[in-house]
């Protein structure tokens, strides 16, 4: 597709476990964005990759949020050790750089139980 | 974290009516964008302003970038029922911070036939 794709687009997990989402960008675009939204939010920024270079991890909540892009196209957020507080929809975003707008996926919705 | 502020926070308004709505920050952003987001999907770009007093439109979609370049109005003429969902301004704030957005609270937009 065209599109910015996630997957899986639901997870559920038992407290404590580890989750491993994914993000495959559009296709040439070089900046890859995750965001957090809570129920009735706005998102909220946690990282941003310029191809495989993490540049800002300023907005991950702690250090169990962990994300990678290791050859600058697909990335993947782990949060490990889940907590209920977790539980959010995960948005991937990628643009072509600079302040070229932000195309976003359509989520991963996490619940951790 | 920080967001900006969307008002109303809802509406119900009356197909075909025009409808009005603003977003308004405490800072200065160089770049305003207007997202739609429907249930269960991610944000969808409508209109992307770049330059203080800019004025765009999209179809019945009209965006404006305030001359103080601390909001932006969005109007939809002559609503239709698809125009039902959330609205979202966002931005890079110019304060530092690069391109990661942030996003204002939303504004709820309802349609009633």
């Amino acid at each position: 597709g065209a599109g910015v794709s996630q997957s899986p687009r639901y997870k559920v997990a038992k407290r404590g476990q580890d989750v491993a989402l994914r993000c495959d960008p559009i296709s040439g675009h070089v900046s890859l964005f995750w965001y957090q939204q809570a129920l009735g939010q706005g998102p909220e920024f946690l990282t941003y990759f310029q191809n495989e270079a993490q540049l800002d991890k300023s907005g991950l909540p702690s250090d169990r949020f962990f994300a990678e892009r290791p050859e600058g196209s697909v990335s993947t957020l782990k949060i490990q050790r889940t907590q209920q507080e977790d539980s959010a929809v995960y948005l991937c975003a990628s643009s072509y750089g600079g302040y070229q707008p932000q195309h976003f996926g359509d989520g991963t919705r996490l619940s951790i139980l | 974290g920080q967001q900006l502020n969307q008002s109303p926070q809802s509406m119900f308004i009356q197909e075909g009516e025009d409808v009005s709505m603003n977003c308004t920050s405490s800072s200065i952003f160089n770049t305003w964008l207007w997202y739609k987001q429907d249930p269960g999907e991610g944000p969808v770009l409508l209109i992307a302003l770049y330059k203080a007093g800019e004025l765009t439109s999209n179809g019945r979609l009209t965006a404006q970038f305030g001359i103080t370049r601390k909001d932006s109005f969005l109007n939809i003429s002559a609503s239709i029922p698809s125009d039902v969902g959330i609205y979202f301004c966002a931005g890079p704030p110019s304060t530092g911070g690069g391109n990661k957005l942030t996003f204002g609270t939303g504004t709820q937009l309802k349609v009633e036939l």
